[in-house]
């Protein structure tokens, strides 16, 4: 079975700065792995997602993750963050031959100004 | 375009009430699945269901019931509500991979969630 750990449950963070929000994840097939937002009241959508090919991952809003099968751990990472990048961030992981998507328990960004 | 629909929205319930929740999907997804959100716990899936007649249990299955009995719907049911069950429930389809294959890619199209109280 898949689980996914994330590491930070609040990450501060000033306007302008780099940010990296951890993940690892467990599981004993090969994965896909996916980060996904969640604005203040409102649902998830998707950020960027691993399949498969290249372990770098670009995805909107100019974040992008990459994808380390040795240290089974999948970071986002933007290199400068705005006021409208507040929000949390969940990343998630399913097996390739398992249609089960398990989410980890959140890291919630705030930007300082 | 409407995407995942979920209703109601919002619903208050006395314990030991029933009530179902009703997620609908226009994208012809065959995958449909059932997640709860409490704060510090991320989301957690209940249900899912990989086509139209499927149910498959999911990480906290206990007190909910499902049913697919039509590929754009799936439905949560709640027989005897429980204060442990207050809780956001958001609802997500997912297609199939391109290739065809009976293989889900793990992309989520999700609903806008549906906050119930149990009191």
């Amino acid at each position: 079975a898949q689980s996914v750990t994330q590491l930070d449950s609040q990450v501060p963070v000033f306007e302008e700065a780099p940010v990296e929000l951890r993940c690892n994840y467990s599981s004993s097939v090969s994965v896909y792995l996916f980060w996904y937002v969640q604005y203040p009241n409102q649902g998830l959508q998707l950020l960027l997602k691993y399949l498969s090919g290249s372990t770098l991952v670009k995805g909107i809003n100019g974040f992008e993750a990459e994808f380390n099968k040795s240290q089974t751990s999948f970071h986002l990472r933007k290199p400068s963050v705005h006021i409208s990048d507040t929000a949390e961030y969940f990343c998630a992981v399913s097996g390739n031959r398992d249609d089960k998507i398990i989410f980890g328990k959140g890291t919630r960004l705030h930007i300082l100004p | 375009n409407a995407g995942v629909t979920q209703t109601p929205k919002f619903r208050v319930l006395k314990t030991g009430q029933s009530m179902t929740l009703l997620c609908a999907q226009d994208m012809n997804h065959e995958y449909m699945y059932w997640y709860r959100q409490d704060p510090g716990m991320g989301l957690r899936l209940i249900h899912y269901s990989v086509g139209e007649g499927t149910t498959a249990k999911g990480e906290v299955p206990d007190g909910y019931n499902v049913s697919r009995l039509k590929k754009q719907n799936f439905l949560l049911g709640l027989e005897s509500a429980a204060p442990s069950q207050t809780s956001v429930y958001f609802c997500a389809s997912s297609p199939p991979s391109a290739a065809g294959e009976y293989q889900n890619t793990g992309e989520l199209f999700f609903g806008e969630g549906s906050r119930l109280t149990v009191l």
